[in-house]
């Protein structure tokens, strides 16, 4: 099956900066691809999605980009806040079968 | 008004003892699914199920049974418990399967002692 790998575990960013979180997959049918994000000790809600016939997408301060040949895409996330403080987690999914999750990344916004 | 409740949103259990998660979304939703959240595992996929039917099962132990008694309804009954089951359980929901993105419940903090 699916499987989808978040490069980075944890990733630390100054107030203002860009933090980029980066993931892979395996499956190359995969074609739906979701952002979820996780606030310290509540659910996890959707931010952001990309689908497989664009390679750029944004939302406000957030965009993604889908690289198919090399089955890897990126949340971006511009002028980083301390709300922005989360585990963010990545998914892949054909689109016919359910959505397979990374590992998530924890990013911490420094004031 | 949140629009898939869980409950109870914290539960504590013997060992040996039997618990039943509750899941209901009013978000008229087809497909609806488990999640496990632990130390161990992040996110860890249990059920799927779609149209009331059961899609896809990651879950190795028969102690974990779902039951969808309506459409909107999706509970977990765990047998047999152990510490080891442990976690914050997490129900979710889409309009289908696999194309539409997820809306996750608060979740349910299982401790067994």
């Amino acid at each position: 099956g699916e499987k989808v790998e978040q490069h980075e575990s944890t990733l630390s960013v100054r107030e203002g900066d860009s933090a980029v979180i980066n993931c892979t997959y395996t499956d190359t049918a995969s074609s739906y691809f979701p952002w979820y994000k996780q606030e310290a000790g509540k659910s996890l809600h959707f931010v952001i999605d990309i689908r497989s016939n664009v390679d750029r997408k944004q939302s406000q301060r957030l965009i993604v980009l889908l690289d198919k040949k090399a089955k890897r895409f990126s949340l971006h996330i511009t002028a980083t806040q301390p709300e922005d403080s989360a585990i963010y987690f990545c998914a892949a999914s054909r689109g016919n079968n359910r959505i397979f999750f990374g590992d998530g990344t924890q990013l911490v916004v420094k004031p | 008004d949140p629009k898939i409740i869980q409950k109870p949103k914290y539960l504590v259990a013997v060992t040996g003892s039997e618990k039943i998660l509750i899941c209901e979304q009013y978000l008229g939703h087809n497909a609806m699914y488990w999640y496990r959240q632990s130390a161990k595992k992040p996110l860890e996929f249990m059920f799927s199920y779609s149209y009331q039917k059961l899609m896809d099962n990651q879950t190795a132990s028969s102690r974990f049974q779902p039951q969808s008694s309506k459409k909107n309804h999706l509970d977990l009954q765990i047998t047999a418990l152990k510490p080891d089951d442990s976690a914050t359980y997490f129900c979710a929901s889409s309009h289908v399967q696999g194309n539409s993105d997820y809306t996750f419940g608060s979740g349910t903090r299982l401790l067994v002692i």
